[in-house]
């Protein structure tokens, strides 16, 4: 079974910094790699797929990168409505998640 | 507007059963795989099941295989989870999710979840 391993598992930030999360593989996934925002109570919502691509409707200030075994989810000014918990997802065996990053406000 | 609408959750004893279901609407529901992602309180996400558009691909997890059922109407617009044994740690929100029909897919929209209790 393929692992995920997010850091930090929390992250305090304020309004307009650069935020990155790491994901590591613990093999080889190629770009089959997403990653999900999930606010308390809600759904998880899908912001980048295949490692780098951007889903519809999602500010561009989110961006994905990397392949193989290390990717990262930048946001590149950190807004309000972004303090949530991120997840990001390996689909390229199965599907597994990371155990989440929290970013809180500082 | 695709939606997704998960029903069927609730409290059940350990060693009982319960049926999940998921209504889709705003989309054209034979062409898209579909999954159960479920999140214990406080925790993470955990992929449970996967079917494929026209149920001739199945997959679960290890923690639930056996023990739950994966099933889809399309005539109906529904997906299905019956769960068989349950056990305290099954204790989640269940979520429906829609993938794309391949095997290799994300999950692009997330209906609101289901709450499962078991407890005696």
């Amino acid at each position: 079974d393929i692992q995920m391993t997010q850091s930090p598992s929390t992250l305090s930030a304020s309004v307009g910094d650069r935020v990155t999360i790491t994901c590591r593989a613990s093999q080889s996934i190629s770009s089959w790699l997403a990653w999900y925002q999930q606010k308390p109570g809600k759904a998880p919502k899908l912001l980048i797929y295949k490692a780098s691509s951007l889903e519809s409707g999602v500010p561009s200030r989110f961006s994905g990168s990397g392949s193989g075994t290390e990717f990262t989810l930048t946001i590149s000014s950190l807004q309000p409505d972004d303090f949530a918990t991120y997840y990001c997802q390996q689909y390229n065996s199965s599907w597994t998640f990371g155990q989440g990053t929290k970013v809180e406000i500082k | 507007e695709v939606q997704l609408v998960e029903s069927g959750g609730g409290l059940v004893q350990p060693g009982g059963s319960l049926r999940l279901s998921c209504a889709a609407s705003g989309f054209t529901f034979s062409s898209y795989s579909m999954n159960w992602v479920r999140q214990a309180p406080g925790k993470g996400l955990e992929w449970v099941s996967y079917i494929s558009s026209s149920s001739s691909t199945i997959y679960y997890a290890d923690s639930v295989k056996g023990r739950f059922t994966i099933s889809r109407d399309n005539a109906k617009n529904s997906l299905y989870l019956q769960m068989n044994s349950l056990r305290d740690e099954d204790t989640a929100v269940y979520y429906c999710a829609r993938g794309q029909n391949t095997v290799t897919t994300d999950f692009d929209y997330w209906g609101q979840g289901t709450l499962v209790t078991v407890s005696s």
